[in-house]
């Protein structure tokens, strides 16, 4: 099957610095990617759509100049937490599809990135 | 606005019993439903897709119904074991997005012990 890959998978920083994400799908082409938020023992919340080369479209409360997300081409979507907060530390998941019609697509999940802001 | 709840939240069993994990969903325009498994600290295993049109499916000791219009999943696991502790997570792909998103339940933590 399909493989997406995080990178870093553990993440720790002090307050104020700036933290990318990576996450890649390795052997298909993603024309879209989402990145979830999953706080200890609650379910996975949608943060943003990408597609590659537009603008990511966020969901209701996720700050955009706070969460910046690039996807620059048809592997890679980058998450970066701006000045991260104590508050910022989750465990953050990225899925990818590689297009076709909406609702009949498969999405691949990472590994997800656990981020420790101290 | 869709909302997906999982029961129970929680739940412990000893080895060899047969399991039923319930998701509910408030609107019943769905695409699909899928069910994952989740290790701690770990990413999402996909375990079943439901597409609307179907009413179950089957992968191993693990089957899957649908009721779209009632807006409710099962997961059955029969003959549990130990390596099946992990939590349960349903998802739906909403019909009224224009996107391919994801809308997940709570997830029950499921322990199964020797």
């Amino acid at each position: 099957g399909a493989v997406v890959s995080q990178h870093p998978s553990r993440v720790i920083c002090k307050s104020g610095t700036s933290v990318k994400i990576e996450c890649r799908s390795l052997d298909f082409q993603a024309t879209t990617m989402f990145w979830y938020r999953q706080f200890p023992k609650q379910s996975l919340m949608l943060m943003a759509t990408s597609n590659e080369g537009s603008k990511a479209t966020y969901e209701q409360g996720v700050e955009k100049d706070k969460f910046l997300i690039n996807h620059a081409s048809l592997t890679l979507s980058t998450l970066t937490v701006t000045s991260a907060h104590p508050e910022d530390s989750s465990f953050y998941i990225c899925s990818a599809t590689a297009g076709g019609f909406i609702g009949t697509d498969t999405q691949y999940f990472g590994p997800g990135t656990r981020l420790t802001v101290l | 606005k869709q909302e997906v709840t999982q029961i129970p939240a929680a739940l412990s069993v000893p080895e060899g019993e047969n399991l039923v994990l319930n998701c509910s969903f408030t609107d019943s325009a769905i695409y699909n439903l899928q069910w994952f498994r989740q290790d701690p600290g770990k990413g999402l295993t996909s375990l079943l897709l439901i597409q609307s049109s179907q009413r179950e499916q089957t992968s191993g000791r693990l089957n899957a119904s649908l009721d779209k219009s009632s807006g409710r999943s099962t997961l059955y696991i029969a003959a549990s074991q130990p390596g099946d502790s992990a939590t349960y997570l349903c998802a739906v792909r909403p019909e009224s997005y224009n996107t391919d998103k994801l809308i997940f339940g709570t997830g029950t933590r499921l322990q199964v012990f020797p």
